[in-house]
C-alpha cells in the first residue's frame, strides 16, 4: 500500500516552453502533498507544500510563479515549470502524507520525474 | 534554519559485515528523525523512524537511536547483505510532518559479495 506515481519519467523540452509534471498516490488519500528536487550528488531540496484545495507554501529562493503547484484532488498534484530554462534541468520527486487520523510524519516518495532543457 | 549531516559515500563493504552511517542534525525543538532508502530505479522508502530522544527505529535489520545529547540518529546494521546496496538518506521532520522532510546528502552503499 502507500503507492505514489509520477509522470512522466522523463521529458526533454526547449527553452521557453512549459511542462506539467503529475503526482498521483494511487491507493490513499493524500492530505499534503510536497515537492522536492534534486541536482546530482546533492540532497533532496524541499521546495513546495501542497494542501488539497488551499494555495501552496513554497520554500524561499523558490520562484511561485516559475513552478505553478496545483492540488486539485486528495490524490493529484501537479507541478508545471513555465517558461522553463536549461537551470530548470533537474530531478524533480514528489512525496504525500496521509490523511491526519493516520501517520501523517511518514512521507510516501514517487519514483522521480527527469527534467532536461535544451 | 536546521540542516542534517551524514557522511559522504560512496561506502564499500563486504558482505557480512558490520555498518554504520554516521548522521547529525542541526535543529530547534524535538524534530522526528528519519531513514530513507532509495534503491536503483526506485523512489525514496521509508527504512525507519524515531520520533523522541532515546527512541530507537528498527526495521529490516537496521536500528538508528536518538540521541539528543549529541544530535545524531547513526544508522547501523550487524551483518550486511548485497541486497542493501542503495542509497541512505538520513532526514529530519518538525511539527509532527506538516513540514517537509531536510535530507542529508545521502549515502551510497555498495557492498561486495
Amino acid at each position: 500500500g502507500a503507492v505514489v506515481s509520477q509522470h512522466p519519467s522523463r521529458v526533454i523540452c526547449k527553452s521557453g516552453t512549459s511542462v506539467k509534471i503529475e503526482c498521483r498516490s494511487l491507493d490513499f488519500q493524500a492530505t499534503t502533498m510536497f515537492w522536492y528536487r534534486q541536482f546530482p550528488k546533492q540532497s533532496l531540496m524541499l521546495m513546495a507544500t501542497s494542501n488539497e484545495g488551499s494555495k501552496a507554501t513554497y520554500e524561499q529562493g523558490v520562484e511561485k510563479d516559475k513552478f505553478l503547484i496545483n492540488h486539485a484532488s486528495l490524490t493529484l498534484s501537479t507541478l508545471t515549470v513555465t517558461s522553463a530554462h536549461p537551470e530548470d534541468s533537474s530531478f524533480y520527486i514528489c512525496s504525500a502524507s496521509q490523511e491526519p487520523y493516520r501517520d501523517q510524519e511518514t512521507q510516501y516518495f514517487g519514483p522521480g520525474t527527469r527534467l532536461l532543457v535544451l | 534554519g536546521d540542516s542534517v549531516t551524514q557522511m559522504e559515500g560512496p561506502v564499500t563493504l563486504s558482505e557480512e559485515a558490520f555498518l554504520t552511517i554516521n548522521c547529525t542534525y542541526t535543529a530547534t525543538g524535538y524534530p522526528s528523525l528519519f531513514w530513507y532508502v532509495q534503491y536503483p530505479g526506485e523512489g525514496l522508502q521509508l527504512l525507519l523512524k524515531a520520533t523522541k530522544a532515546d527512541d530507537k527505529g528498527s526495521n529490516k535489520g537496521f536500528e538508528a537511536t536518538y540521541r539528543k545529547e549529541t544530535t545524531s540518529f547513526h544508522l547501523e546494521k550487524g551483518s550486511v547483505q548485497v541486497s542493501d546496496s542503495a542509497v541512505y538518506f538520513c532526514a529530519l521532520s518538525q511539527r509532527g510532518g506538516a513540514d517537509g522532510l531536510t535530507f542529508g546528502k545521502g549515502t551510497h552503499l555498495i557492498i561486495q559479495p
